[in-house]
């Protein structure tokens, strides 16, 4: 069990660039999270995957934001066209079964210039 | 709306001593799942423990326990013996039954002194 991995673990980007970022889940967990942390708030939640179906997403996740998650293994997050508000850390989870327990990664932090 | 709210944003405690951190929440629901988390500096958040509304004992794991008390829909955690590890940001959740979301509150901040 090698845990949640994410990359980047930081980014600093201009307004109007797109970034990507990856989610590695624990390998047996068929669920996979995506939640948004800004600076002094609790998690926000924008969307969850089971195995290669999204099944839920936040209104928060506007047109500019897309997840996938091919084969129902790893997770890419992209922010198209981004803005200063986009400046959080992008947080990951995974759980083998309805959210009972998740286990997060270390997050990316991104920084829109 | 469901929501959660926690009241004190920065709580501090002495090694050895106990602390008690608050939570509210607000749902209509009469099943759900309510959840502690720890974030460290190393920003990984970490399940402290977990709660099922449809039991009445309050949840433990060994130094952590909890004081649920669903009429007043409060859901508080107690530190016992704090160690200097346990110094993170620490964050109360809510989940329904019927979807995966986690809500969760704005967090509390616990220092622990020598």
């Amino acid at each position: 069990d090698t845990g949640v991995s994410q990359d980047p673990r930081h980014k600093i980007t201009k307004r109007g660039q797109n970034v990507t970022f990856r989610c590695d889940p624990i390998s047996e967990h068929n669920r996979l999270y995506w939640y948004r942390q800004t600076l002094g708030q609790g998690p926000e939640f924008l969307t969850y995957f089971q195995n290669e179906a999204q099944l839920e997403k936040s209104r928060l996740l506007s047109d500019r934001f897309s997840a996938e998650r091919p084969k129902g293994s790893f997770s890419t997050l992209e922010i198209q066209r981004t803005e200063q508000g986009d400046s959080a850390m992008y947080l990951c989870a995974s759980s083998p079964r309805g959210g009972e327990k998740l286990f997060f990664g270390s997050g990316t932090q991104l920084s829109v210039l | 709306a469901q929501t959660v709210t926690q009241s004190q944003p920065e709580m501090s405690v002495q090694e050895a001593e106990t602390v008690t951190l608050s939570c509210t929440y607000d749902t209509s629901e009469s099943d759900y799942y309510l959840f502690w988390y720890k974030q460290p500096p190393s920003r990984q958040m970490i399940l402290v423990i977990r709660q099922e509304a449809y039991k009445q004992q309050n949840a433990t794991e060994n130094r952590f326990s909890v004081n649920f008390q669903k009429a007043a829909k409060s859901f508080s955690l107690k530190i016992s013996d704090s160690q200097l590890g346990d110094a993170a940001m620490y964050f109360c959740a809510y989940k329904p039954l019927d979807t995966d979301k986690l809500i969760f509150g704005t967090g509390t901040r616990l220092q622990v002194f020598p």
